[in-house]
């Protein structure tokens, strides 16, 4: 079954602890994006990345890191969460064509 | 750079009537549109996608929406809904040019009434 999975659904976490959120995805795309989607803004996406070790900022970078080291993962990296990094979390992957698929989604709670 | 707006954040219709939501989009060249629709507690599924040619386009469910150019709009009609349309839906315009910056409307959230 095609699909994008993302680790883990629900996380709490503490000020200032390093943390990782993994997506993976089984249908071969070139392109994997993040979003974060907070009430009233809709999705926002984070970063992107075009292919392995090919990756560039989207509208709200600050705060996270992301790498592409095989094509099927592209984990998140929050190397020092703060409260308004609380959201919830989307992983998308894609071929060229733009037709995106999306994970099921990552509840973050910083406090 | 790119935006898009979604006027109405909520919207409240009878079952088996009419539906049109709207979005208006800025970019600078021939956009790449999109509606999702993310049902409570789950993530985004693609209703329909814009890329050229014909600008009404079907997508599942028995959704449609137009391109118009001239109003910078791409909204989404579906002429009769059913109580399972109730959902949230979102609106988004991607750079074209082989890379994926991709920017999403506010949300317009449905409720359907019986």
């Amino acid at each position: 079954e095609a699909q994008v999975t993302q680790n883990p659904r629900y996380l709490i976490t503490v000020t200032g602890k390093k943390l990782t959120v993994t997506c993976s995805q089984n249908m071969n795309h070139e392109y994997m994006s993040w979003y974060r989607q907070d009430p009233g803004l809709g999705l926002r996406q984070i970063y992107y990345s075009m292919n392995v070790e090919v990756t560039d900022k989207g509208d709200v970078p600050e705060g996270y890191k992301v790498s592409r080291k095989e094509k099927r993962n592209f984990p998140l990296i929050l190397e020092s969460p703060s409260p308004n990094q609380t959201s919830l979390y989307f992983c998308a992957s894609s071929s060229a064509v733009y037709e995106q698929y999306f994970g099921p989604g990552t509840r973050l709670t910083v406090t | 750079a790119q935006s898009v707006t979604q006027p109405d954040i909520h919207i409240t219709v009878s079952e088996g009537a009419s539906l049109e939501l709207r979005c208006n989009y800025s970019y600078g060249a021939t956009p790449y549109l999109f509606w999702y629709v993310q049902s409570p507690g789950q993530g985004l599924q693609l209703l329909l996608k814009y890329f050229s040619g014909d600008t009404l386009v079907q997508g599942i469910k028995g959704f449609e929406a137009e391109f118009k150019r001239s109003q910078s709009s791409f909204n989404l009609r579906k002429p009769s809904v059913h109580w399972s349309d109730a959902a949230e839906y979102f609106c988004a315009v991607a750079s074209s040019g082989g890379y994926q910056k991709v920017t999403f409307g506010t949300g317009t959230k449905l409720q359907v009434i019986p």
